[in-house]
């Protein structure tokens, strides 16, 4: 069973410009969450997905968004970007309906800004 | 609203020596409770978790935990340690209509040959 697959796995940006990382959850997995993790305020927790649906956001600031598509892949998006915003970002996907089964990550997407 | 506090930001044990990680957490309602694993440029693994069931929770790589309401803690222990759990250690909660994890500072272990 193939894992939850980040894409790309390195990103340079330049400050201003947008981006947008994918994630393809574990077939089957309804629920799709990203995190944020810098040395300074360690995993953040951006926003959660099920079904399409955002059921919890995080404390981040408008620029950050995401979205998930029918095939429960999600896609999140930073725009104008900041030197702050470098940081590995990393996508998690359970089945959704109950949270006896965890989250599994992915590999992350490792984001610079510059 | 839900937090975990982990007990030193990093653990240093001699190969073949106990491992202890401590966990401490705050939460409102029921909590399910992690411990994930992160080796350098990677994302996290999930060692265990805690749902209600036996507060005795055994994991991968010969990890364990055990859930201690009284306590509210969840401390992850192995009574071994070998050089390959040498990463850095993150204890997580959630729980309620809440699908997130609220995460620890995380610990980081080095392994002392």
């Amino acid at each position: 069973k193939a894992g939850v697959t980040q894409t790309p796995r390195y990103l340079i940006k330049t400050r201003g410009q947008q981006v947008t990382l994918s994630c393809s959850p574990i077939s089957g997995h309804r629920s799709v969450s990203w995190y944020q993790q810098t040395p300074g305020q360690g995993l953040q927790f951006l926003f959660e997905y099920f079904s399409e649906t955002q059921r919890n956001k995080g404390n981040f600031p408008g620029r950050f968004s995401g979205r998930q598509f029918s095939n429960s892949r999600s896609e999140m998006n930073v725009s104008t970007l900041e030197l702050g915003d470098s940081a590995l970002y990393l996508c998690a996907s359970s089945p959704g309906d109950s949270q006896n089964y965890g989250y599994t990550f992915g590999s992350g997407t490792r984001l610079t800004v510059v | 609203a839900q937090s975990v506090t982990q007990l030193g930001s990093h653990v240093s044990v001699s190969e073949g020596a106990l491992v202890l990680l401590r966990c401490n957490y705050s939460s409102s309602v029921p909590p399910y409770l992690f411990w994930y694993v992160q080796y350098p440029n990677q994302g996290l693994q999930l060692l265990l978790k805690y749902t209600s069931a036996a507060t005795l929770v055994k994991g991968i790589n010969g990890f364990e935990a055990e859930f201690k309401k009284s306590e509210t803690s969840f401390h992850l222990t192995k009574p071994s340690a070998h050089m390959s759990d040498a990463a850095e250690y993150f204890c997580a909660v959630s729980g309620g209509s809440n699908y997130k994890l609220t995460f620890g500072k995380g610990t980081l272990l080095t392994v002392n040959p």
